[in-house]
């Protein structure tokens, strides 16, 4: 999962399997949620988004889970494949007053997916 | 096809001397935004845009400009002000923020060097 530090977090798994990635956010307060991936040398891409009053949303062989109470999101990735390998990053955003739109990122977590 | 289109892929600065970076989005968005990357973490934002001609400063907003003339367009200067200036520029751009929050879609990234 998200950590502090400049050291980002690796998950390895073998193609086929389940893959989960955490990410603890910061503010009680954030109402939206996003995960992004990105490979190397390229923009992060959106993945699955969900708002505060739900606290699962289901896409295309992903899953994000949101429990408010301990302020943990995670990344549920079915059958992983070569191509799910990369850096997956959460965002939050922080409801009310001057903060239209912007999302404070987590550090990321590299997922490799062994063939 | 719709998208974000940053330009150049790679700058080299010298010492002393102002680049700007060009982003352009064809998504007809309203926001736009500028964030650094660095090696192993998340992004960070510089300047956001919610509307033409207003713009906003985000968290590492010291060394850079913006401009916000045409809804496609969101220019990036980094100036001589900025000392560390190595790092990987992303744009994003959103059709809005809150209540509705919608997530940010990426362009592909400048890698800005010194010389």
């Amino acid at each position: 999962g998200e950590s502090v530090g400049l050291h980002l977090p690796t998950l390895s798994v073998q193609e086929g399997d389940n893959s989960i990635i955490n990410c603890a956010y910061s503010n009680s307060a954030s109402d939206y949620f996003i995960w992004y991936k990105q490979e190397s040398g390229k923009g992060p891409q959106f993945i699955i988004d969900i708002r505060s009053n739900m606290d699962k949303r289901q896409g295309q062989r992903v899953t994000v889970l949101l429990n408010k109470t301990v302020k943990h999101l995670s990344l549920q990735i079915a059958a992983t494949q070569p191509g799910d390998s990369a850096v997956y990053f959460c965002a939050e955003n922080i409801a009310g007053g001057t903060s239209y739109g912007k999302l404070t990122f987590g550090q990321g977590t590299i997922l490799t997916v062994h063939p | 096809d719709g998208g974000i289109t940053q330009s150049p892929k790679y700058l080299f600065r010298k010492e002393g001397q102002n680049v700007t970076l060009s982003c352009e989005q064809n998504l007809n968005h309203d926001a736009m935004y500028w964030y650094r990357q660095d090696p192993g973490q998340g992004l960070r934002l510089i300047y956001y845009s919610q509307i033409v001609n207003d713009f906003q400063k985000g968290d590492i907003a010291e060394g850079y400009s913006v401009s916000r003339e045409k809804k496609e367009s969101f220019p990036l200067t980094v100036t001589s002000a900025q000392k560390n200036p190595t790092a990987f520029y992303l744009c994003a751009s959103s059709t809005g923020g809150p209540p509705n929050n919608q997530p940010q879609h990426f362009g592909d990234g400048t890698r800005l060097s010194i010389l």
